[in-house]
């Protein structure tokens, strides 16, 4: 089944790195997403990492996917106010045609 | 200017109203999607449409309805209104390419009372 799980919220010290985590359960999805709500906003894509891959960098934003353990995570270096938001993991479902599914989301309160 | 607008951007019905939200989107793409935000629930699919003529049933379709009425537009309707319906709504779409992106509107706040 489709079943994305992060936990709730973490707060962080402006400077320090952040790290989201997430579990998915769709063993086949060819790709894994990382979105970004900021607050009165919708979701924007903020990264995504491609199945066959163990890690992606891009600037500040780390991608690491373990695919045995089903286990993706997000690591923030240099964390900014700006970068105060819920943040969704999301997996690519191909069954019932290709969509997304989402975790839970993630409230990320940078402290300055 | 938005690439995905939604309309209304906020709302406030009563139980039993009929409420229409509208999408429109200007990037082109074939795929709509209608998503529902709950705190602490993430996004739940509705329904979607990858092209004019087919609409497909999400997650959570029972008291909704949907009409795709060209490509660029997509609206949802709850026909009865309840207040377990009272959420966030995003309009979404995408081109079907590989890595699947989803470009959202800005949301619909409903509140049902």
């Amino acid at each position: 089944g489709e079943d994305v799980e992060q936990s709730l919220f973490l707060s962080v010290r402006e400077g320090d790195s952040s790290v989201i985590n997430c579990t998915y359960t769709d063993s086949s999805s060819t790709y894994l997403y990382w979105y970004k709500q900021e607050p009165g906003a919708g979701l924007q894509l903020l990264t995504y990492i491609f199945s066959n891959m163990d890690m992606k960098q891009d600037q500040r934003l780390t991608v690491l996917l373990n695919k045995k353990d089903k286990h993706l995570s997000l690591r923030i270096a240099d964390t900014q106010t700006g970068d105060s938001a819920i943040y969704f993991c999301a997996e690519s479902i191909r069954r019932g045609g290709n969509r997304l599914a989402f975790g839970k989301g993630n409230q990320v309160v940078v402290i300055p | 200017d938005a690439d995905v607008t939604q309309t209304p951007r906020n709302r406030i019905t009563k139980t039993g109203k009929r409420i229409m939200l509208e999408c429109s989107q200007t990037k082109g793409h074939d795929r709509m999607y209608w998503y529902r935000q709950d705190p602490g629930l993430g996004l739940q699919l509705i329904y979607y449409s990858f092209d004019v003529k087919d609409i497909n049933k999400g997650e959570i379709s029972d008291g909704y309805s949907v009409s795709r009425q060209a490509q660029a537009k997509f609206s949802l309707s709850l026909e009865s209104a309840i207040p377990n319906q009272t959420a966030l709504y995003f309009c979404a779409t995408s081109t079907g390419s590989t890595t699947g992106e989803l470009f959202f509107g800005e949301g619909s706040r409903l509140t049902v009372l």
